[in-house]
């Protein structure tokens, strides 16, 4: 069963704005990773965040975890036309089985 | 970072045929693969574990022999979509875990698996 699930809601926004989605999920996790998807595209692996940890950066990207919500976020920063794709959250367990939640996208206005 | 592989990128088959999708990973050893399905619009769902010289595990529903799984190498698992319906059209994704206890997965690009 799938554990992360992000809010449903498509993202529009304009370059240079930050979007913002957010992954709740459901049992507990060793780590919780973001994805993201160009359309018909494999995955690229984002960021990922230990379930000891809070908050991690990197680059324009700010991934926070909140344990006892059982929830995290993903802020992009400045957003370009390129940032432009579907975004996933995945939930690791410990055992290295990915659970995946519906995606997030996000489409970015030049 | 580590790049996975797949081939082909797309096949076109008519119903009853078996269709093989190849995942490989090309500068590590990979001991885990792993394979996912991916319909329109919607999210990923794991298939199965592939471990490299032992039986793959599949997750509840998937029908082992429908899919099967054959992970002979450290850099090579593949997925044999048998006896394929148009049920099974779909986006058929897999990823790969190197052995040096990183949690990370390494995506291939998929393959688009249109059954007619």
């Amino acid at each position: 069963s799938q554990q992360g699930e992000e809010d449903p809601q498509a993202l529009s926004i304009q370059e240079g704005e930050n979007a913002t989605m957010n992954c709740s999920y459901k049992t507990s996790i060793n780590n919780l990773q973001w994805y993201r998807q160009n359309s018909g595209r494999g995955l690229v692996h984002l960021i990922l965040i230990r379930s000891n940890e809070r908050e991690k950066h990197s680059g324009r990207l700010r991934v926070t975890l909140d344990t006892s919500k059982k929830s995290s976020s993903l802020l992009i920063t400045a957003s370009r036309a390129a940032d432009t794709a579907s975004y996933f959250c995945a939930t690791d367990d410990g055992n290295n089985r990915l659970a995946f939640g519906k995606g997030n996208q996000v489409v970015v206005i030049p | 970072g580590a790049v996975v592989s797949q081939h082909p990128s797309r096949v076109i088959c008519k119903s009853g045929t078996s269709v093989k999708i190849e995942c490989r990973s090309l500068d590590f050893q990979a001991t885990t693969m792993f394979w996912y399905r991916q319909f329109p619009k919607k999210s990923l769902m794991l298939m199965a574990t592939s471990n490299e010289g032992s039986k793959a595990t599949y997750e509840q529903g998937v029908e082992k022999d429908k899919f099967l799984i054959n992970h002979a190498s450290l850099t090579l698992s593949t997925l044999t979509v048998t006896s394929a319906h148009p049920e099974d059209s779909s986006f058929y994704i897999c990823s790969a875990r190197g052995n040096q206890g990183f949690r990370e997965q390494f995506f291939g690009p998929g393959t688009r698996l249109t059954v007619l």
